[in-house]
């Protein structure tokens, strides 16, 4: 059964502070990763997507890394602002089908 | 930008009612997803769809089906509803192929009681 972990489970920090969200997942055979942000009582919104076969991608503030031999994401926010405060979740996908998700970091981000 | 809708934001309805929620996707993906979130589960799988008409169930089917008419439209049945139902249903779209993005709905709060 593939796991996903996600640490820590939350997070406070000061606006402007640089913070790095962890996933681990226990099957390292995906297709793809998906990260995404969920707001209170909302939807997931997608941030950025890293293919198996990549080790990085970037979307303007965020930067997520994927180490898949190891089994390992992690997602990067830059000068942290108070708009970023939300749930993360990490979310391999392990055929065109099968994505599992961890319990996410919800994240606050003080003014 | 695409765009999944889901029929209503809130839904209460009685123990024994059959429901069903709706989502709409604007940009033909040919899979879609139903899933369910409960606090300390996270995201579970219901059922999803990879064609009109086709469907596989996913981790959670017992007590729910599913139809897909349209490629655009994927409904999610609560046959006859009970209270271990009430949760966010959260529905999702995606193109094949790992290049490409899973999108989801503003999901669905029902309440069984």
């Amino acid at each position: 059964k593939q796991e996903v972990t996600q640490i820590p489970a939350a997070l406070s920090v000061p606006e402007g502070e640089n913070l790095v969200l962890n996933c681990s997942f226990t099957d390292s055979a995906i297709y793809n990763l998906q990260w995404f942000r969920q707001d209170p009582g909302k939807g997931l919104t997608s941030l950025l997507l890293i293919q198996s076969s990549q080790r990085e991608q970037t979307s303007g503030r965020l930067n997520a890394s994927l180490d898949k031999s190891s089994g390992r994401s992690t997602l990067y926010i830059a000068a942290s602002q108070p708009g970023d405060s939300a749930t993360y979740l990490c979310a391999p996908c392990y055929n065109n089908n099968d994505m599992r998700f961890g319990a996410g970091t919800r994240l606050t981000v003080k003014p | 930008d695409v765009k999944v809708t889901q029929s209503s934001r809130y839904l209460v309805k009685r123990t024994g009612e059959k429901v069903f929620l709706e989502c709409v996707q604007d940009m033909d993906h040919e899979n879609m997803f139903w899933y369910r979130q409960d606090p300390g589960l996270g995201l579970r799988l219901i059922y999803f769809s990879y064609d009109v008409k086709m469907k596989e169930k996913g981790d959670i089917p017992e007590g729910y089906s599913v139809s897909r008419e349209k490629k655009e439209r994927f409904s999610l049945i609560l046959e006859s509803a009970s209270t271990n139902q009430t949760s966010m249903y959260l529905c999702a779209s995606r193109a094949p192929g790992a290049a490409y993005e899973q999108y989801f709905g503003p999901g669905t709060r029902l309440t069984v009681t």
